[in-house]
């Protein structure tokens, strides 16, 4: 079955403590995204990645940090540094970076207290 | 980035109903995409159309690109239509999402 898989569904942390969201896809696409949806809002873009060992910041990148060690993962690390990091976070891939159609995961929500 | 928006923000149907979404975007584009958020937070892909017209089931698409928005039909509407309908758009790398629709459809 070819797909997104986010792990996992629901996650708490405390204030102050990292925390890192699982992306792996097994399409074969070259790009991959981390977006962020914030409750009533549209999602807003927080790193991409076209590439292995390549990625670029989006909107929002303050306070997060991503790797993309192997084609087929993503991961995203929320940092003490996010100042708000309660929300609803997507990845999505897609062949290539520009134009080509985006394809989401399942979705990690993320509560911090 | 691309400023997407979307009208109406709310939608209510009665079941059977058929209604229209529609998405205006700022900028010449080469990606545009409808979705539609499921309960679960879901992002399932509607249409990729970044311009043209496209028919899938009891939904369809149409983009005019050179007058820079989007409509999404949907007729004969189901209670399983309910849901957030988003739109977005890119000339680049970057997709840009609108706020949404949320349409409630009322058996």
């Amino acid at each position: 079955d070819g797909g997104i898989t986010q792990s996992p569904k629901y996650l708490f942390r405390k204030e102050g403590q990292n925390v890192t969201l699982s992306c792996e896809q097994n399409l074969n696409h070259d790009a991959m995204y981390w977006y962020r949806q914030d409750p009533g809002q549209g999602l807003r873009l927080i790193y991409y990645s076209q590439i292995v060992n390549d990625f670029q910041k989006g909107d929002i990148a303050e306070g997060y940090s991503v790797s993309r060690e192997k084609k087929e993962s993503f991961p995203l690390t929320v940092t003490s540094a996010q100042k708000n990091p309660t929300a609803f976070y997507l990845c999505a891939s897609s062949t290539r970076l520009a134009g080509d159609e985006q394809y989401f995961g399942p979705g990690t929500r993320l509560t911090v207290t | 980035g691309i400023q997407v928006e979307q009208s109406p923000p709310d939608l209510i149907l009665q079941e059977g109903a058929n209604s229209t979404l529609r998405c205006n975007f700022s900028d010449s584009v080469n990606n545009l995409q409808w979705f539609h958020q499921n309960p679960w937070g879901q992002l399932i892909n509607l249409f990729y159309i970044p311009s043209g017209t496209k028919q899938n089931g009891r939904l369809s698409a149409t983009t005019v690109a050179t007058e820079r928005y989007s409509l999404l039909y949907i007729s004969s509407s189901q209670t399983t239509d309910s849901g957030v309908y988003f739109c977005a758009a890119a000339n680049d790398y970057k997709l840009s999402f609108g706020a949404g629709t949320t349409v409630t459809v009322r058996a």
